[in-house]
């Protein structure tokens, strides 16, 4: 079975620098999809970013960025310039194709300070 | 594009109580989550469709949690009896074929007391 671990449960940050969190999964399978969600107090959650893992080149969207490194199974998320506004949980899942099942991890609570 | 929507948003009842929750899926979305998600933890899949077929319930309390999506577009969630511990926020999320992105609702925040 697949599994999803976020070693980090929270995380701070000063506005304008760059954090990263930490995200490491487990799976048997060779192809495979992984993304970064945000859920603010608002509770709806939102793509941040998404990787195929067949890709080796790592997913870039505007001020977020992933360092994935199949081998090792690592799928961390860069998040540079950080803002106010990225405060929020921000969740590492998986995907196996063709099965359409998200499995989460359990969070990092980042919090950006100005 | 109109989103995913929920409702209720809140919800207090008291345990042994039943309890529906109403979703929504994005327009021309085939398939449809629910998730639970308990304070400090990610989301937990309960159950998914595919139009109006179950693909996967594998997780669903089937003692006491019961879904059905009539017709292939909305959705219910039910539970029945209530127990303290099925406190949680309940999620809908969609996507178009399950490959994609799946997008979420606002979810409905279960209290039971």
């Amino acid at each position: 079975a697949q599994t999803v671990t976020q070693s980090q449960p929270e995380m701070s940050v000063q506005e304008a620098e760059t954090v990263t969190l930490s995200c490491t999964y487990d799976t048997s399978e060779n192809n495979y999809y992984l993304f970064w969600y945000k859920q603010p107090p608002s509770r709806q959650m939102i793509l941040v970013i998404r990787q195929e893992a067949y890709k080796q080149q790592n997913a870039t969207e505007n001020r977020f960025s992933v360092n994935f490194q199949k081998a090792a199974k690592s799928f961390s998320l860069k998040i540079s310039d950080s803002q106010l506004g990225d405060t929020a949980m921000y969740f590492c899942a998986f995907m196996k194709p063709n099965t359409d099942k998200l499995i989460f991890g359990t969070g990092t609570r980042l919090q950006v300070f100005p | 594009e109109a989103g995913v929507a929920q409702s209720p948003r809140y919800k207090i009842i008291e345990k042994r109580q039943s309890v529906a929750f109403w979703c929504n899926p994005i327009s021309g979305h085939a398939t449809l989550y629910w998730y639970q998600q308990i304070l400090g933890q990610g989301p937990k899949l309960l159950i998914q469709f595919q139009n109006n077929g179950v693909v996967d319930d594998s997780q669903l309390p089937k003692d006491r949690f019961s879904a059905e999506r009539l017709k292939g577009v909305d959705s219910t969630l039910k539970i029945q009896p209530a127990k303290l511990e099925d406190s949680a926020v309940y999620l809908c999320a969609s996507s178009l074929d399950g490959n994609t992105e799946a997008f979420f609702g606002q979810g409905t925040r279960l209290t039971v007391v």
